[in-house]
């Protein structure tokens, strides 16, 4: 069965300090791992998509990684507007588990104090 | 930028009741989705649909459960006889491929009593 876990639960970070939250994963053969923004009382909006470990992408203040066993988004010098809960998602290679759709994490809220 | 847009974002129900969830996915996209996000939960995968049938679906969708897209444009999630349980926000999403990102739409509030 495919696994994601995301740590920390929460984060509650001053603006600009920067950290990074975590997604460790168990999959049947990773076709992509997704990161997603979810604002409250919102769906989901896309960040990221990476397939293979090594891989890196950035945009603004985050920048996603990506090993055989984990995914970590970075956040440099984040502001009040970065607050919200980021969501770790993969997509198995492999029918029957979910091949077609996202296994998602439970999510990290974060919280960026002024 | 194209949105997924989800109709009605609020729905309160009777246990036992009928409830349609529509969705107007982005034009181009051929492969459809619902999820669903139990408060405080993970966002969980219900069903794929694609070329008019379903291909794949979850544990949790039951035949209680069932999907359609009757003209080609609005993507719709009927749950025949709701239960307590089925309180939570459902999200439709789509994309071009299944390789591609997924759109989802702002969700639509489930709330039965």
């Amino acid at each position: 069965e495919d696994q994601v876990t995301q740590s920390p639960e929460a984060l509650r970070l001053q603006e600009g300090e920067s950290s990074s939250l975590n997604c460790s994963y168990t999959v049947s053969g990773l076709r992509g791992l997704f990161w997603y923004r979810q604002d409250p009382g919102k769906g989901p909006e896309f960040l990221f998509t990476l397939y293979s470990a090594g891989e890196e992408k950035e945009k603004e203040r985050l920048k996603a990684t990506l090993t055989k066993k984990e995914s970590f988004l970075h956040i440099t010098a984040p502001k009040p507007e970065d607050s919200a809960t980021y969501l770790c998602a993969v997509q198995a290679a492999y029918s029957g588990g979910g091949a077609d759709g996202l296994t998602f994490g439970k999510g990290t809220h974060l919280i960026i104090q002024p | 930028e194209p949105e997924v847009t989800q109709t009605p974002s609020h729905q309160v129900t009777q246990m036992g009741q009928e409830v349609i969830l529509r969705c107007v996915p982005i034009s181009n996209h051929l492969y459809f989705y619902w999820y669903r996000q139990i408060l405080g939960q993970k966002v969980e995968f219900l069903v794929s649909f694609y070329n008019n049938e379903i291909s794949e679906k979850s544990e949790i969708f039951d035949d209680q459960f069932s999907v359609e897209r009757p003209d080609g444009s609005n993507f719709t999630l009927k749950i025949r006889s709701t239960k307590l349980e089925d309180s939570a926000m459902y999200f439709c999403a789509g994309r071009i491929s299944t390789n591609e990102k997924l759109f989802f739409g702002s969700g639509t509030q489930l709330s039965v009593l």
